[in-house]
């Protein structure tokens, strides 16, 4: 079964550091995203991806965050400068359909930890 | 900003016993999902429902949707040591387009 797959699993970063996280989503997929869910929490939504262009994003993803898709394959979550309060597992998960309803199909996650 | 909160947030249960998870939204949804996610998993939906007042059942799990479409329940019949991990419900409230989880209903089942 297809799946979404995302690296690195485990992300050591230094505060102000920049780091990239990545997904490759399930290929027929169309639209993508990225939660971010801190350790006990809730699953929060940051940022919504479709036709190359950000649809939709949260109060959380400032002007730090950005997304791209520079191939046909690989969705990535940049940070460009890390604070200790990103620390967090990062899921990104992609559907085929437009709109409020599909299920989404989740990684398994990049844990990120910022010291 | 709009809420989604589920009630409890823990629930220990004995192998065989019920479990019910309340989920509450502070606007109408358009639809509901619920997703499963094991300790140190990620996320895995469930179900989706979309009409008033509909109930779908999945083997012992059995899903309902408030008439008003603001509140929706998971009900487990006869808990098994498989069905650890946090329930999550999920909508679009306000009409947008974020999915917005609800605050989760961590359970435990024990022998």
């Amino acid at each position: 079964e297809p799946e979404v797959t995302q690296t690195p699993s485990h992300q050591v970063t230094q505060m102000g550091q920049e780091v990239i996280l990545r997904c490759v989503p399930i290929s027929n997929h169309l639209y993508f995203y990225w939660y971010r869910q801190i350790l006990g929490q809730k699953v929060e939504f940051l940022v919504s991806f479709y036709n190359n262009e950000i649809s939709e994003k949260s109060e959380i993803f400032d002007d730090q965050f950005s997304v791209e898709r520079p191939d046909g394959s690989n969705f990535t979550l940049k940070i460009r400068s890390t604070k200790l309060e990103d620390s967090a597992m990062y899921f990104c998960a992609s559907k085929t359909n437009s709109g409020r309803t599909g299920e989404q199909y989740f990684g398994p996650g990049t844990r990120l930890t910022v010291t | 900003g709009q809420q989604v909160m589920q009630i409890p947030q823990y629930q220990h249960v004995q192998e065989g016993e019920d479990f019910t998870t309340y989920c509450n939204s502070s606007t109408t949804l358009s639809n509901i999902q619920w997703y499963k996610q094991r300790p140190g998993g990620h996320p895995v939906f469930l179900i989706q429902l979309v009409k008033s007042g509909e109930v779908k059942k999945q083997k012992r799990l059995t899903f309902q949707f408030g008439e008003a479409k603001k509140n929706s329940s998971l009900h487990i019949t006869a808990t098994q040591t498989t069905d650890v991990g946090t329930y999550f419900c999920a909508g679009y409230p306000g009409g947008g387009n974020k999915l917005t989880f609800g605050t989760g209903t961590q359970l435990k089942v024990e022998l």
